[in-house]
């Protein structure tokens, strides 16, 4: 099956500064990979998502790339905030079987 | 999110027993999903419902079991839970027009002790 590794498991920076979270998947047959960010006590939420035939994205601070020939992808977050503070999972989805990747904890130091 | 509602909250369950953790949508989306998430592991899903009627196994399977009489329930029952079903819980049904972008209720935080 499916196996997705998240690094680094923490991640501190300074406001202002940029953020980036990289994973992993081993299933080339996996074709959308996306990204939840999760707040203290709340469930995880989509915050962007690529498909497999696409490289790049990007929504206002928030940009993820993906390689497919490395089977790689990566979440950029620029001009980091403290609310971007949180737990952030990347995912590989393939045929109703989406695997997550072990999580982020991003802090972001005012 | 709106939408989604799990039941209940929290709960401490001695072992061996039965419990059935609940979740309704309101959205009349045919797929429902049942995660299990554990620090250092992530989110595992443990079964999923493709539309009433029909179930499938996730990743971690055993020890639970689902049903999907209609559109909006889909409860998720441990038949004696044990001390590593402790975890919190997490349903989900997909975006509407996308099997993919799944949205997640507020979670089941279960101790099994």
């Amino acid at each position: 099956g499916e196996n997705v590794e998240q690094h680094p498991s923490t991640l501190s920076v300074q406001e202002g500064d940029s953020a980036v979270i990289k994973c992993t998947y081993s299933d080339s047959a996996s074709n959308y990979f996306p990204w939840y960010k999760q707040e203290l006590g709340k469930g995880p939420q989509l915050i962007i998502d690529i498909r497999s035939n696409v490289g790049e994205k990007k929504d206002q601070r928030i940009a993820v790339t993906l390689n497919k020939t490395a089977k790689h992808f990566s979440l950029h977050i620029t001009e980091t905030q403290p609310e971007d503070s949180a737990v952030y999972f990347c995912a590989a989805y393939r045929n109703n079987d989406m695997r997550f990747g072990a999580g982020t904890r991003l802090t972001v130091k005012p | 999110i709106a939408g989604i509602t799990q039941a209940p909250t929290s709960q401490i369950l001695a072992a061996g027993r039965r419990m059935t953790l609940r979740c309704t949508q309101d959205m009349r989306h045919n797929a429902m999903y049942w995660y299990r998430q554990d620090l250092g592991l992530g989110l595992r899903l443990i079964h999923y419902s493709n539309t009433a009627g029909t179930t499938g196994k996730g990743e971690v399977p055993d020890g639970y079991s689902v049903s999907r009489a209609n559109t909006d329930d889909f409860p998720l029952t441990l038949a004696s839970a044990v001390p590593s079903q402790t975890s919190v819980y997490f349903c989900a049904t997909p975006r509407e027009g996308s099997s993919y972008e799944q949205y997640f209720g507020p979670g089941t935080r279960l101790t099994v002790t």
